[in-house]
């Protein structure tokens, strides 16, 4: 099956810089998606890697390691519009689905 | 235009009653996308529909019915819900099956059944 963690909440302060990890066990693997959801909004697609390396799109940054299981999404110039619910989501692969799984969500707060 | 829309923004319904919701998107996407979304959980996926064909039902009880009647359109007729189907309901869509790791959502229907 497939299954990823992340953690629950972040706490960071305006201006910062913060990690979101997310680690995922797959039967099969294509890439890792990033997406941030506002309380009371939708989710809204971040980044997708599906090779090694790290990805680059303006003040958030998203990284894989396929050797490791392991990607993380990267905030900087942290604002307060930042505060919201990020999900990482990785496309399952039982029975040539084309369902997508979500990691249950980390929190992030950011402070003044 | 990057937008998927959902009507209506918010339902109160019965657990006799029929009621449908409605999701449409005008950017040539083939895939689209159910998902039901509990306060502070992931979204939970709950149809597929590829090129306007039904994919994946995941085990979805019968009183959720989707339905497909063109490209640019989902509905999910709801009928004898139970209390506990109170949710948000996410419509999404991608380019095509194999592009669902983007996919782009809408608003959401914020469901209550009493």
């Amino acid at each position: 099956g497939q299954s990823l963690e992340q953690p629950s909440e972040v706490t960071a302060v305006e201006g910062a810089i913060v990690q979101i990890n997310c680690t995922y066990q797959t039967s099969g693997f294509y890439g890792l998606s990033w997406y941030q959801q506002h309380d009371g909004g939708a989710p809204t697609f971040l980044s997708y890697n599906a090779l090694d390396g790290l990805e680059e799109t303006g003040r958030f940054s998203s990284f894989l390691s396929r050797s490791d299981s392991y990607g993380y999404l990267l905030l900087q110039e942290l604002q307060m519009k930042d505060s919201a619910s990020y999900f990482c989501a990785v496309r399952d692969h039982k029975d040539s689905s084309y369902k997508l799984i979500f990691g249950s969500g980390t929190r992030l707060l950011v402070r003044p | 235009d990057t937008e998927v829309t959902q009507t209506p923004k918010h339902l109160v319904m019965g657990m006799t009653n029929k009621k449908s919701l409605k999701c449409e998107q005008h950017m040539g996407h083939r895939a689209m996308y159910w998902y039901k979304q509990k306060a502070k959980k992931p979204p939970e996926l709950m149809f597929v529909y590829s090129y306007e064909k039904l994919s994946i039902n995941e085990s979805v009880p019968s009183r959720f019915s989707p339905e497909c009647p063109n490209s640019s359109l989902l509905n999910l007729h709801l009928h004898a819900l139970q209390p506990e189907d109170s949710a948000l309901y996410l419509c999404a869509s991608s380019q095509a099956r194999d592009s669902t790791y983007e996919q782009y959502f809408g608003p959401g229907t914020r469901l209550t059944v009493t």
